[in-house]
């Protein structure tokens, strides 16, 4: 089944400890990107990546790293979380540029850092 | 930059009636212009797309939205409300110069019966 898988699906932790969301697709998509949801403030996009070794910050790229060794991973690193960054985190893919192409989206990652 | 408003956060509709979302977006390019929807406890799944050419498009579930340059509008419409339509609905832009989405608030959708 084509889709975008993401662990853990939830997580509560502590200012300070670093934590990484993981984040696979197995649909060879060149293009996958983070976003993070927040009520009343819709989604917003961290950083994308276009290709492997590829990436780009988005609107919100304060506080977290990315990586894309391999075309179908794109871990999200935050190294010293804070308390504003408790949200619902969402991975996507789109296959080709990702301009005009639908993105595919995770189930969700809800965090909460104490 | 571009930019997507979403006017109304909630909107309650009768089963059977027009729903009626709405989004305007401001962009220095020609957008390509989305609608998702996001079920509870879910991701996010394309409704509909608009790129180029026929400014009507038909999307999945009976949505449709219709491109309107002149009012930088691309608003989601349903002839008739389901009680399984009752999601969170998104616009969103983006521009083929660049590879960023701008997401609109969101629309929550409530269908009584």
């Amino acid at each position: 089944e084509a889709q975008v898988t993401q662990n853990p699906r939830y997580l509560i932790t502590v200012t300070g400890k670093k934590l990484t969301v993981t984040c696979s697709q197995n649909m060879n998509h060149e293009y996958m990107s983070w976003y993070r949801q927040d009520p009343g403030l819709g989604l917003r996009q961290i950083y994308y990546s276009m290709n492997v070794e590829v990436t780009d910050k988005g609107d919100v790229p304060e506080g977290y790293k990315v990586s894309r060794k391999e075309k179908r991973n794109f871990p999200l690193i935050l190294e010293s979380p804070s308390p504003n960054q408790t949200s619902l985190y969402f991975c996507a893919s789109s296959p080709l540029r990702g301009s005009y192409n639908e993105q595919f989206f995770g189930p969700g990652t809800r965090l909460t850092v104490l | 930059a571009q930019s997507v408003t979403q006017l109304g956060s909630h909107v309650s509709v009768s089963e059977g009636a027009l729903v009626l979302l709405r989004c305007n977006y401001s962009s220095s390019v020609p957008p390509y212009l989305f609608w998702y929807v996001q079920y509870p406890n879910q991701g996010l799944q394309l409704l509909l797309k608009y790129t180029t050419g026929a400014t009507l498009v038909k999307g999945i579930n009976g949505f449709e939205a219709e491109f309107k340059k002149s009012e930088t509008s691309f608003h989601l419409t349903k002839p008739s409300a389901h009680m399984s339509d009752a999601a969170e609905y998104f616009c969103a832009v983006s521009v083929n110069t660049g590879n960023q989405f701008y997401f609109g608030t969101g629309t929550s959708l409530t269908v009584i019966p």
